[in-house]
């Protein structure tokens, strides 16, 4: 079972700020599997990204996905108020799913 | 419009079997190239999955709890259906169904809103 750390676990940024967040698998994932969600208090999470760096329908440009094998980003160029959220990678390999234990990204 | 909906107990009590539906509208479960997931979330913590089912009746479940799971659908009803055994205090979580678009990516695009199940005596 693959294994995805995200990194770090809490971000603290202000509005207008970059934010870089890491997810790290503990063996290589396919581009094609790799997703992003953003998940704000007593909500579902939203589907950010899609085979990696595939923005989902209806989501801002500021967001962005990238990388590779074991290691992919999730960046948010320019922070908006409404960014202040926990954000999950998931993957998807050998028949099985699994999702990292989340990066917090709170108002400096 | 695509939309899925979680029902089932609030309080279950230890040792006893968790049964939750998932009814959607918007899509068919006859669609050869969708699923629908389950993935529980206990309070404060991160997202587990849980299980998925495809059309074909393809099934996967996570290894660390494959034992107690079990996954259905009833295509003419619109619902797919998880049965837990033998809850313990430790799987108290909100559970969620998802859609799965695309069998050959496997991301989970539309989310229900959830359900949150306590698991006590």
């Amino acid at each position: 079972e693959i294994v995805l750390t995200q990194s770090p676990g809490t971000l603290s940024l202000s509005p207008g700020e970059r934010a870089t967040l890491s997810c790290r698998a503990s063996q290589s994932v396919s581009s094609s599997y790799l997703a992003w969600y953003q998940q704000k208090p007593g909500q579902a999470p939203r589907l950010l990204i899609y085979g990696a760096s595939s923005r989902a329908t209806g989501i801002p440009d500021r967001f962005s996905g990238s990388g590779s094998g074991t290691d992919f980003t999730l960046t948010i160029s320019r922070l908006e108020p409404e960014d202040f959220a926990v954000y999950y990678c998931q993957q998807y390999g050998s028949s099985l799913i699994t999702f990292g234990g989340g990066t917090k990204v709170e108002i400096k | 419009q695509v939309t899925l909906k979680e029902s089932g107990p609030v309080l279950v009590k230890p040792t006893e079997t968790l049964t939750l539906t998932c009814t959607v509208s918007g899509f068919s479960l006859s669609n050869a190239r969708m699923g629908v997931s389950w993935i529980r979330q206990p309070p404060g913590k991160a997202l587990e999955w849980l299980a998925h089912i495809f059309s074909n009746d393809e099934k996967s479940y996570s290894t660390s709890l494959k034992s107690r799971l079990t996954i259905s659908k009833d295509t003419s009803k619109s619902q797919v259906v998880l049965t837990m055994t033998n809850m313990d205090p430790v799987d108290t979580a909100t559970y969620y169904c998802a859609r799965i678009p695309l069998r050959s990516l496997r991301y989970l695009d539309y989310w229900g809103q959830g359900t949150l199940v306590t698991v006590s005596s």
